[in-house]
């Protein structure tokens, strides 16, 4: 079945620390990736995203995502992570050809002083 | 620039009850897609809403339909209400213009549905 694995369920961090969060899928087609990111207590927010083009892509608050199409990846990154950085991560991708967002089961980052 | 609203906030039902759940999108936006996000897990799709009608839907049953008005905002019905329906309803809005943007979704706070 298509899927969307996130490999780490639970990270902890302290502050200034490097970070990665991995994301695969198994579409075989055209896609479009995402990672969107909650805050405690806020909705979900769009974080960075690729459509084509430059294979690393920079999103807000100094996070970028490379995607790596023979590995079928598109993994997070951020080189020194903050306190306020604490929030659940999801990676999503869309089949070119649909308008759905598959979500993988997110990471939930803490990140301590 | 208002973003994409959800009402209720929180709402409790009985098994075997019907729900109705509503969402305005994002000005400036045309499409509307409903997202069911159960604890622990990653939000999983429902359908899409273009145009007044159903333009994809994922792999929930029938007892789950939805509705777009001509102002674009929408509703999620759910029938015949299960203990497993309990979960975070959320919606999404998107430009239903052709291209990347049609791809990007913004999403809502999200109605918490618990079903006793």
């Amino acid at each position: 079945a298509q899927s969307v694995s996130q490999h780490n369920h639970h990270v902890i961090l302290s502050e200034a620390a490097s970070l990665e969060l991995g994301c695969n899928y198994s579409y075989g087609g055209t896609v479009n990736l995402f990672w969107y990111v909650q805050y405690p207590g806020q909705h979900l927010q769009l974080l960075l995203k690729y459509f084509s083009g430059d294979p690393l892509v920079k999103g807000i608050k100094g996070f970028e995502a490379e995607f790596i199409k023979s590995k079928f990846s598109f993994n997070l990154r951020k080189p020194s992570v903050q306190w306020s950085d604490t929030a659940e991560y999801f990676c999503a991708v869309n089949e070119g050809s649909g308008y759905a967002l598959n979500f993988g089961k997110g990471t939930s980052l803490l990140v301590t002083p | 620039d208002a973003g994409v609203t959800q009402s209720p906030t929180h709402l409790i039902k009985t098994r075997g009850q019907q729900v109705t759940l509503r969402c305005s999108p994002k000005s400036g936006h045309d499409t509307v897609s409903w997202y069911q996000q159960a604890l622990g897990q990653g939000p999983q799709f429902i359908f899409q809403y273009y145009e007044e009608e159903e333009r994809q839907r994922g792999n929930f049953p029938d007892r789950f339909s939805g509705h777009q008005f001509p102002n674009y905002s929408s509703e999620l019905n759910v029938n015949a209400l299960l203990l497993g329906d309990s979960a975070l309803y959320l919606c999404a809005s998107s430009s239903g213009l052709a291209g990347w943007s049609s791809h990007e979704q913004y999403f809502g706070p999200g109605t918490r549905l618990t079903v006793t």
